[in-house]
This record gives structure tokens, sequence and C-alpha cells, in this order.
């Protein structure tokens, strides 16, 4: 069954510096997104992507972050000036048009 | 968008039928029923939704009352590894581009 690959698994990152997430979707499907879950809490959406835009974000979402669909295969979320608060599990979905989100297992950022 | 209610957690004999209830008092006409589930560690995992009919598949059954308040995932016969937190989210349209909104579900723990 086709899956949502994330890399790397784990990130560790200082303070200040720039990470870049990776995920690639399942091949035919047309909406991506990303959500995070800070150890212990909620799952939180971040961000919608359809058509190379952004369709929808959350507050969470700010001018540090940016999204990219680079290549047509590839959907990244760059955090430009990482925080402390920014440690967490990060997770990307995918869809079809009309059905279910389905993830990845996630990028562990840790932020020192 | 409207919001669940779930009992924070449940324990079920392994081998058993896992009966998880969900409350959607406030849920609207156009407005699905989707059902997840977080393994420790992993990202959420999609298990079955619907609108108003009862849904079956080969992971679970869905069961939604008449007045659409509430729901009911039956895993049928339950094994160890489906200890989880289970997401109970009502979305509008059933359309992609909707985000997911997690509360934060119910834990399921499958006694041996």
């Amino acid at each position: 069954e086709p899956e949502v690959t994330q890399t790397p698994s784990h990130q560790v990152t200082q303070m200040g510096q720039e990470v870049i997430l990776r995920c690639v979707p399942i091949s035919n499907h047309l909406y991506f997104y990303w959500y995070r879950q800070i150890l212990g809490q909620k799952v939180e959406f971040l961000v919608s992507f359809y058509n190379n835009e952004i369709s929808e974000k959350s507050e969470i979402f700010d001018d540090q972050f940016s999204v990219e669909r680079p290549d047509g295969s590839n959907f990244t979320l760059k955090i430009r000036s990482t925080k402390l608060e920014d440690s967490a599990m990060y997770f990307c979905a995918s869809a079809l048009s009309g059905q279910p989100q389905h993830f990845g297992d996630g990028t562990r950022l840790s932020i020192l | 968008d409207a919001k669940t209610t779930q009992p924070t957690s449940m324990d079920c004999a392994e081998g058993r039928a896992a009966n998880l209830p969900c409350n959607h008092s406030t849920i609207s006409g156009n407005e699905y029923v989707y059902w997840y589930r977080q393994i420790h560690s992993q990202g959420p995992q999609y298990i079955i939704h619907g609108l108003k009919n009862n849904e079956t598949n080969e992971m679970a059954s869905l069961i939604i009352t008449e007045d659409r308040k509430s729901s009911t995932l039956i895993l049928p016969h339950a094994t160890l590894r489906d200890t989880a937190v289970y997401y109970c989210i009502v979305r509008p349209n059933g359309g992609a581009t909707n985000k997911l909104i997690f509360g934060t579900g119910t834990l399921l723990a499958v006694q041996p």
C-alpha cells in the first residue's frame, strides 16, 4: 500500500538555525498538509497546500514557516530561525480530492 | 467546526469487540464523521469515515445514530496492536482541503 514518507526521522538543530523537513506524499495525491504535535499535546494543523499555493494556514504558521513543492514529488516545510518551542513531531499528510488524509510517521524536531 | 466529546480512556480484553463512543451533538448536515488512531510514536492512521449511513471496512465499523449526534467505532476483535489513541473528528463537506482538528481522543488499552 502506498504511504507518505518523511525524512529525517529525527532532526536536532541549534536554536536560530534554519531547518527543512521533507515529505514524499503518495504519488497521485494533490492535497498536502503539515501538522505538528508537541510532546504530550494534541495534533495541531499548520498548513494545507493545493495547486502550488497555500489554501489555509493556522496562527502557528507565522512568517518563520514556509512550504514548498519544489519538484513535483517532494513537499517541504522550512522553519527559518528555529526557537525552542518549535520542538515537536511534525507530520506530513496527503490526500486525493474528497478522500481521507494519509499521514507519514513524522519527523521529531529537537531544538537545542 | 463541530466539536466532539470522547471518553479519556477505555480498556478492552484481547479478542473482544472494542466499542468507542463519540458525541458530536452540534454536527452540521454537511459534516462527516472521521475516525483516526495514533499508535505511540507514529503518525495518525485513517480508520473509517461516514456521513449518515453505517460504514464497514477491513479495520472497523462505524455506527452513526439516526440524528447524527453520536457515533460508535467498533473494532470487532481487538488485538494488542490496537492499543492506541482514537480520535473522532467532524469535518465539513468531506473535502480534502479541509483541515483535521484533533482533540485529545480516547486511549484504548487492549489487555491480554
